[in-house]
């Protein structure tokens, strides 16, 4: 367990459906980061959020959305979805140790699949 | 040997060789280098970092290398086994809190 949480682990739902994805960091952590992940790629930053504030914006598509709440959980909306936005959608909350201070390493959740049919 | 297959490249090897994973970044501004592991069905995990500086970091078996003349990072992995069959990525850490993964790398042990 690494200690963020991300629910559901699984989600299949239709095309033009709005669903929302959940994400509790590790304790302590201030920043939210929100990747995606299609079949057998490689993981396309969305956003982050440090501290409640949106930090940096990647790929994120019109259609999806985010929020860090006061608690720190965050959420990921995705709306009017389309097929090709099935994939693994994984939340990471930062730890700012590693092996040297000032290293940003992520700590991931287990990741959310969306099936959209 | 390496091969580019449809998605990620992959990279095959004999349980008990050395595996050598390679990356090229792209901001010649980063200040620190990541690689992390994902195995199947899980999130990616943390395995080894380099500040910036440094040209060499080794851990347990593993070792990256940084060579910022051709922006090129690798991972090392000594006498690979098959529970390091895995996709691998690196990634570049710039002014502080943002973080790109680079493609990653599938390699798959045979026992």
């Amino acid at each position: 367990d690494s200690g963020v949480t991300q629910t559901p682990k699984h989600l299949i739902t239709a095309t033009g459906q709005r669903v929302t994805l959940r994400c509790s960091p590790r304790s302590g952590d201030l920043s939210v980061y929100w990747y995606q992940q299609s079949l057998d790629q490689g993981l396309q930053f969305l956003i982050q959020y440090y501290n409640g504030e949106e930090r940096a914006k990647g790929n994120i598509l019109e259609r999806f959305s985010a929020q860090q709440f006061p608690d720190l959980h965050s959420e990921l909306n995705l709306s009017s979805l389309e097929l090709g936005d099935s994939a693994l959608y994984f939340c990471a909350s930062s730890v700012v140790i590693g092996s040297f201070s000032g290293a940003n390493v992520l700590t991931f959740g287990a990741g959310s699949r969306l099936t959209v049919l | 040997g390496e091969s580019v297959g449809l998605h990620l490249p992959t990279l095959s090897v004999q349980e008990g060789d050395n595996s050598i994973i390679n990356c090229a970044y792209s901001n010649s501004a980063s200040d620190y280098f990541i690689w992390y592991k994902q195995e199947s069905g899980k999130g990616p995990q943390f395995i080894i970092d380099i500040r910036s500086n440094m040209d060499k970091r080794q851990g347990q078996r593993v070792t990256v290398l940084l060579n910022k003349t051709v922006k090129h990072l690798s991972l090392q992995i000594a006498a690979t086994q098959p529970g390091d069959s895995a996709v691998y990525f690196c990634a570049e850490n710039t002014g502080g809190f943002k973080t790109i993964f680079g493609a990653g790398t599938r390699l798959f042990v045979k026992a």
